[in-house]
């Protein structure tokens, strides 16, 4: 089955304690993506990569860091959480190719964040 | 920069109402339109999209038209169920960047 998977689903953590979220698709796309979504703010999105290596800031990347060493995998990483970072976070996957994903975006389940 | 302005919710209507989520939009070039809906306690799922102006995207009996020169994306369903109670986003972009508005939570009651 096609799809986005994230872990964990739930993370509750303190303040300053790295953290890593983990994204991955099976689809074979080259674009993935991170977004948060917080009430009253819709999704915005942190980074995204456009390939194996090469990836670049979103709306809101301060405290995020990213990296993409293979096509599949995506992690979204905190190095020192705070507070507001406690948000519902979704990655996405893509691609180019129309024939693949015709520019839509395929969003993961989600991972919801507190960070005390 | 691109942005997305939708109807603040939430929206109460009864069953078999007819709905309507307006969507505006303000862009650089011409990007693909999307309306996305996450359910209760779920990520979200494409529901519709038209990738350039006066398509029209559709599915499960709702529709959206690409207005360029109202630069709107407005959903609309003849007749809404209790099942498609959830949160709609109308969103701008493609395949490395959505720009996403902040979302109309629809509530249907029997």
């Amino acid at each position: 089955e096609a799809q986005v998977t994230q872990n964990p689903r739930y993370l509750i953590t303190v303040t300053g304690k790295k953290l890593t979220v983990t994204c991955s698709q099976n689809m074979n796309h080259e674009y993935m993506s991170w977004y948060r979504q917080d009430p009253g703010l819709g999704l915005r999105q942190i980074y995204y990569s456009m390939n194996v290596e090469v990836t670049d800031k979103g709306d809101v990347p301060e405290g995020y860091k990213v990296s993409r060493k293979e096509k599949r995998n995506f992690p979204l990483i905190l190095e020192s959480p705070s507070p507001n970072q406690t948000s519902l976070y979704f990655c996405a996957s893509s691609s180019k190719d129309l024939k693949i994903a015709g520019e839509t975006q395929y969003f993961g389940p989600g991972t919801r964040l507190l960070v005390l | 920069g691109n942005s997305v302005t939708q109807m603040e919710g939430p929206v109460t209507l009864s069953e078999e109402a007819f709905l309507t989520i307006n969507c505006t939009y303000t862009a650089t070039g011409y990007p693909s339109l999307f309306w996305y809906v996450q359910y209760p306690g779920e990520g979200l799922q494409l529901l519709l999209k038209a990738t350039k102006a006066d398509d029209k995207g559709s599915n499960k009996g709702f529709e959206a038209t690409y207005r360029k020169e109202t630069t709107s994306f407005h959903l609309e369903k003849g007749s809404v169920q209790v099942s498609d109670s959830a949160v709609y986003f109308c969103a701008l972009g493609g395949y490395s960047t959505l720009t996403f508005g902040k979302g109309t939570m629809l509530l249907v009651s029997p």
